[in-house]
């Protein structure tokens, strides 16, 4: 099973800054068979990046993936007040089991 | 619009069985993979199985020995059943799309509901 470790835990920025979420993977991710999600509180989790840098149906141009083997990064140039919640990482490049990061929460400062 | 919705017990006794249906509306539940994730309150998703419409399945197998999926195309709905139930199996579960047959993260998401395992 591949184990997903995001950081940081928490980032507290200010609407406008950069925000940079990282993903670091047990093994090497296939094919770059990773997503992000965010979710917000008492909502399910939308997706937003899927083969590590592909933009899901929706999701602003201020977000973007980036990344291959063990190492991912999901960058949101200038955060916007929406932008805040919980974002997860999930792995989908090996047999199952489909794994997820334990999350990262950005906090408005 | 995709839609999908969870339906069933809110509350569950232990050794029980967890039984949730899913109905997609707004799209034929055909030519697609449907999952289970399940997040106990205050933590991260797990995911725990998924079901083909032609009715192949794959579950976690750390959860293999309990849980089952099924589809039901008449009703465009699938299942899971979870037998042996503890408290840690309290959680939200949400069923969601599987995005393509190469792409396996969760494009459509239910809105939820919480399984409470108590006595």
């Amino acid at each position: 099973e591949i184990v997903l470790t995001q950081s940081p835990g928490t980032l507290s920025l200010s609407p406008g800054e950069r925000a940079t979420l990282s993903c670091r993977a047990s093994q090497r991710i296939s094919s770059s068979y990773l997503a992000w999600y965010q979710q917000k509180p008492g909502q399910a989790p939308r997706l937003l990046i899927f083969g590590a840098s592909n933009r899901a149906t929706g999701t602003p141009d201020r977000f973007s993936g980036s990344g291959s083997g063990t190492d991912f990064t999901l960058t949101i140039s200038r955060l916007e007040p929406e932008d805040f919640g919980t974002y997860y990482c999930q792995q989908y490049g090996s047999s199952p089991p489909y794994t997820f990061g334990q999350g990262t929460k950005l906090e408005i400062k | 619009q995709v839609q999908l919705q969870e339906s069933g017990p809110g509350l569950v006794k232990p050794s029980e069985t967890l039984s949730l249906t899913c109905t997609v509306s707004g799209g034929s539940i055909s030519h697609y993979y449907w999952s289970w994730i399940r997040q106990p309150p205050g933590k991260g998703l797990e995911w725990l199985g998924y079901v083909i419409y032609s009715g192949s399945t794959n579950y976690s197998p750390s959860l293999k020995s309990r849980v089952t999926i099924s589809v039901d195309t008449s009703k465009n709905q699938f299942s899971l059943n979870m037998t042996s139930v503890t408290a840690a199996d309290t959680a939200v579960y949400y069923c969601a799309r599987v995005k393509s047959a190469w792409h396996h993260c969760f494009d459509y998401w239910g809105q939820g509901t919480l399984v409470t395992v108590s006595s």
